[in-house]
């Protein structure tokens, strides 16, 4: 089946380690995407990319780190540098159509204790 | 960037119709409106998008009124699976950071 993964469902770490939350995509989808969720609240853009070696910081990047090494995969590091953060962690594809829809992972939560 | 304005929640029987609304007032001619829809704790689910017809897929219909400064998506026959946030959101195309996924309408669909 074809899909977005993330692993893993839940994380937990301490204070001042970084984390890697890893997505995966076997959508041949060009563009990857990272949204960062708080209770109730909507999504924020993190970082995206559209290309493999590329990516751009979306609204709320300070404090977090991607890479883009594969077509498949882009994964996300919250560094020590992030002041808050405690948050459920979505990642997306899509085409690079005009009109494209945006496909979600299952997300990953992340605590730090 | 046009934004959205929708109800912070609404009430649906189920079986009934779920007809959810969009303000989307300031949107721009090149401007497509996607619906999607979160179910507790999960990803964020594609539903329907359009530009300036009305669309229907297996899932929903979206209306969109004819000065495209709002539209509705209709659950035609709502079930308790459908009980979600909604968001709505208008993007122009190419604009791959321009997904802006807001607070959204907590659809509770009752038996």
């Amino acid at each position: 089946d074809g899909g977005i993964t993330q692993s893993p469902k839940y994380l937990f770490r301490k204070e001042g380690q970084n984390v890697t939350l890893s997505c995966e995509q076997n959508l041949n989808h060009d563009a990857m995407y990272w949204y960062r969720q708080d209770p109730g609240q909507g999504l924020r853009l993190i970082y995206y990319s559209q290309i493999v070696n590329d990516f751009q910081k979306g609204d709320i990047a300070e404090g977090y780190s991607v890479s883009r090494e594969k077509k498949e995969s882009f994964p996300l590091t919250v560094t020590s540098a992030q002041k808050n953060p405690t948050a459920f962690y979505l990642c997306a594809s899509s085409s690079l159509d005009g009109n494209n829809e945006q496909f979600f992972g299952p997300g990953t939560r992340l605590t730090v204790l | 960037d046009a934004k959205t304005t929708q109800p912070t929640s609404m009430d649906c029987a189920e079986g009934r119709a779920a007809n959810l609304p969009c303000n989307h007032s300031t949107i721009s001619g090149n401007e497509y409106v996607y619906w999607y829809r979160q179910i507790h704790s999960q990803g964020p689910q594609y539903i329907i998008h359009g530009l300036k017809n009305n669309e229907t897929n297996e899932m929903a219909s979206l209306i969109i009124t004819e000065d495209r400064k709002s539209s509705t998506l209709i659950l035609p026959h709502a079930t308790l699976r459908d009980t979600a946030v909604y968001y709505c959101i208008v993007r122009p195309p190419y604009n791959f950071n321009k997904f802006y996924f807001g607070s959204g309408t907590k659809l509770n669909v009752k038996p």
